[in-house]
């Protein structure tokens, strides 16, 4: 089974400033990576695939970027809507989906 | 719109049954994979199975294979998740979510992409004596 590990746990941050989050891989999953947001009480919601493709919809803000085992979620500029848990999936070997612990991006 | 409407929340008891639902609108629901994903409150989401509406073809995860029945109603639509024996350890929310399609690849069901592009509102099932 392919492991993610996300770091932080948490990233606390104000409003404007720069969000970087971080996934990492147990082994390479080439490009085959999403990345979701989820807020109290709703579903998770896509925001990237396939490593840096945006979702229909998401933000310009919202950027993927990585390949292999490393990869990186960067909001560029923290708006009041963004602060929530973000997760990075995985899918190498379908259909055997992974998902990491989750990182918490909260007001500093 | 596309829409994945899940039942109602559950309270069971540990030794009970049952089946949760998932209905989907709006695509046609025979050409996606639809998964159900299980989520404890403040953990991160695990994936359980998945299963092709066009043929009641299921899969599932290692951790959940033998735990669970996943099965599906393509007349209707709908997804299902069951259990036959509830343990405490149920207590979750369980998402229904369905698997991205590469709309120009053929045969939908070998064209899935490989993560889940819309999601149901959740189901949150507790299990207590």
């Amino acid at each position: 089974e392919i492991v993610l590990t996300q770091s932080p746990a948490t990233l606390s941050l104000s409003p404007g400033e720069r969000a970087t989050l971080s996934c990492r891989a147990s082994q390479s999953v080439t490009n085959d990576l999403a990345w979701y947001q989820q807020k109290p009480g709703q579903p998770p919601r896509l925001l990237i695939y396939d490593a840096s493709n945006r979702a229909t919809g998401v933000p310009a803000r919202f950027s993927g970027s990585g390949s292999g085992t490393d990869f990186t979620l960067t909001i560029s500029s923290l708006e009041p809507e963004d602060f929530a848990v973000y997760y990075c999936q995985q899918c190498r070997n379908w259909p055997f989906f992974t998902f990491g612990p989750g990182t918490k991006v909260d007001v500093k | 719109e596309v829409q994945l409407v899940q039942s109602g929340a559950e309270v069971k008891k540990p030794g009970e049954s049952l089946k949760i639902s998932c209905q989907g609108s709006g695509y046609t629901s025979i050409n996606y994979w639809i998964a159900w994903v299980r989520q404890v409150p403040g953990k991160g989401p695990e994936w359980m199975g998945i299963i092709y509406p066009g043929d009641s073809d299921a899969r599932y995860s290692p951790s959940f294979q033998g735990q669970v029945i996943i099965s599906a109603d393509k007349s209707i639509s709908t997804a299902y998740l069951q259990w036959s024996r509830l343990q405490a350890s149920d207590t979750a929310i369980y998402y229904c979510a369905r698997q991205d399609l590469d709309l120009g690849r053929g045969d939908p069901k070998t064209a899935g992409k490989h993560h889940f592009d819309h999601w149901g509102q959740g189901t949150l099932v507790t299990v207590s004596s």
